[in-house]
């Protein structure tokens, strides 16, 4: 079974513009979680996502938004980016169901903000 | 409020040296305890889950246990390719969020 999968893999965006990520799950899983990653902060929950409705959400500003489609893959969006905004973003996938909740981490989307 | 807490920060063991890894947990009722293994640069990768006290899972060189207030990953005679980081994260009934640890950045040398 093929893995989680983000796109694109690195990315340089300057301050002010707006970016978007791309996570397709695991197939079969309905559940899509979104994470940044920084040294600072450790892993940080942004949004999940659940047949396509927003579930479970983190204390982020309205600059990030997200949203899942009917096959399950999801796209996270950050507008007026800031230097701040510079992480590794990871996507997660997970069953969601019966005894299987762990979650699944795909490679994770490196943005740097300049 | 639901909190993980993993001790310590940071671990460097010799090749062989045995040792463990804690994570604390409160929560209002725990759906599951995960642990994951990162390397750098790249994204968690699952190792295991534990849902009631008392619950052990092993896995080559790792075993993992649960209390009702933390669990242990115990690391038996480790190898240099067991350095990474090590996350812990709790699942609470009634949410599905999934609430992670800082981790403990582990170093075997040979």
């Amino acid at each position: 079974k093929a893995g989680v999968t983000q796109t694109p893999r690195y990315l340089i965006k300057t301050r002010g513009q707006q970016v978007t990520l791309s996570c397709s799950p695991i197939s079969g899983h309905r559940s899509v979680s979104w994470y940044q990653q920084t040294p600072g902060q450790g892993l940080q929950f942004l949004f999940e996502y659940f047949s396509e409705t927003q579930r479970n959400k983190g204390n982020f500003p309205g600059r990030f938004s997200g949203r899942q489609f009917s096959n399950s893959r999801s796209e996270m969006n950050v507008s007026t980016l800031e230097l701040g905004d510079s992480a590794l973003y990871l996507c997660a996938s997970s069953l969601r169901e019966g005894q299987s909740y762990e979650q699944y981490f795909g490679p994770g989307t490196r943005l740097t903000v300049t | 409020e639901d909190q993980v807490t993993q001790s310590p920060e940071a671990l460097r063991l010799q090749e062989g040296e045995s040792s463990s890894l804690n994570c604390s947990y409160t929560v209002s009722g725990l759906r599951g305890l995960f642990w994951y293994r990162q390397d750098p640069g790249k994204g968690p990768e699952f190792l295991f889950t534990l849902y009631s006290a008392g619950e052990e899972k092993e896995k080559e060189r790792l075993k993992a246990t649960l209390t009702k207030k933390e669990s242990f990953l115990h690391i038996t005679a480790p190898k240099p390719e067991d350095s990474a980081t090590y996350l812990c994260a709790v699942q609470a009934r009634g949410t599905y969020k999934y609430i992670f640890g800082t981790g403990t950045r582990l170093k075997v040398l040979a």
